[in-house]
């Protein structure tokens, strides 16, 4: 059974607070890395989506690294915004054009202003 | 931007009533999928659909959930008998056709089964 794990599970940070959280996934028949954000009342938003090994990704304060043979990718947001405060899920990539994807269950993110 | 649109956004409805839970994928995309939260745990696939046919599901879908895309544009989840452990969140997404293009979800229907 497939399993991607995310850690920690919920965060609490003040607003300016930079703050990493991780996602592991199989290091095996790896295809690609899906980063989402979740904000309360909407639907995921895609964030990134990583395919090689040391790809590294930025979108404004949050940026994203990968690391396959390992099996890890860390998301980082540099000077957390309240605006920030969301769950934010990773998702494993089964391959093909019709592959699903496996969710884990998301780092939910606090920021206090 | 276009969007993915789900309705309705909350279904009430009672054990062993069929429910029929729609979503309007993006006009260009190729590959749907079905997944659902149930509260406080992990967001769980479905169903993914694609030349419509059922391209893979997983355990949860069984004889219970069917999906159409009757016309075109419209693609539904129906559950046929509900159960009080289909209270959930359904999420509908869609995926444009290059092997990494992200899911694009919708907002999500509630369902609450009594």
């Amino acid at each position: 059974i497939l399993n991607v794990e995310q850690s920690p599970q919920s965060l609490h940070v003040q607003e300016g607070d930079s703050t990493n959280f991780t996602c592991s996934f199989p290091s095996s028949n790896f295809y690609a890395l899906h980063w989402y954000r979740w904000e309360t009342a909407k639907s995921p938003e895609a964030l990134f989506v990583m395919t090689l090994n040391g790809d590294e990704k930025k979108k404004g304060r949050i940026s994203a690294t990968l690391n396959t043979k390992e099996g890890y990718s860390y998301l980082y947001i540099k000077g957390s915004q309240p605006e920030d405060s969301a769950t934010y899920l990773c998702a494993f990539f089964l391959g093909g054009s019709q592959g699903n994807l496996i969710f884990g269950k998301g780092t939910k993110l606090s920021v206090k202003p | 931007e276009p969007e993915v649109t789900q309705t309705p956004s909350h279904q009430v409805t009672q054990m062993g009533q069929e429910v029929i839970l729609r979503c309007v994928p993006i006009s260009n995309h190729l590959y749907f999928y079905w997944y659902r939260q149930i509260l406080g745990q992990k967001v769980e696939f479905l169903v993914s659909f694609y030349n419509n046919e059922i391209s893979e599901k997983s355990e949860i879908f069984d004889d219970q959930f069917s999906v159409e895309r009757p016309d075109g544009s419209n693609f539904t989840l129906k559950i046929r008998s509900t159960k009080l452990e289909d209270s959930a969140m359904y999420f509908c997404a869609s995926r444009a056709g290059t092997p990494n293009s992200p899911l694009h979800f919708g907002n999500g229907t509630r369902l609450t089964v009594t």
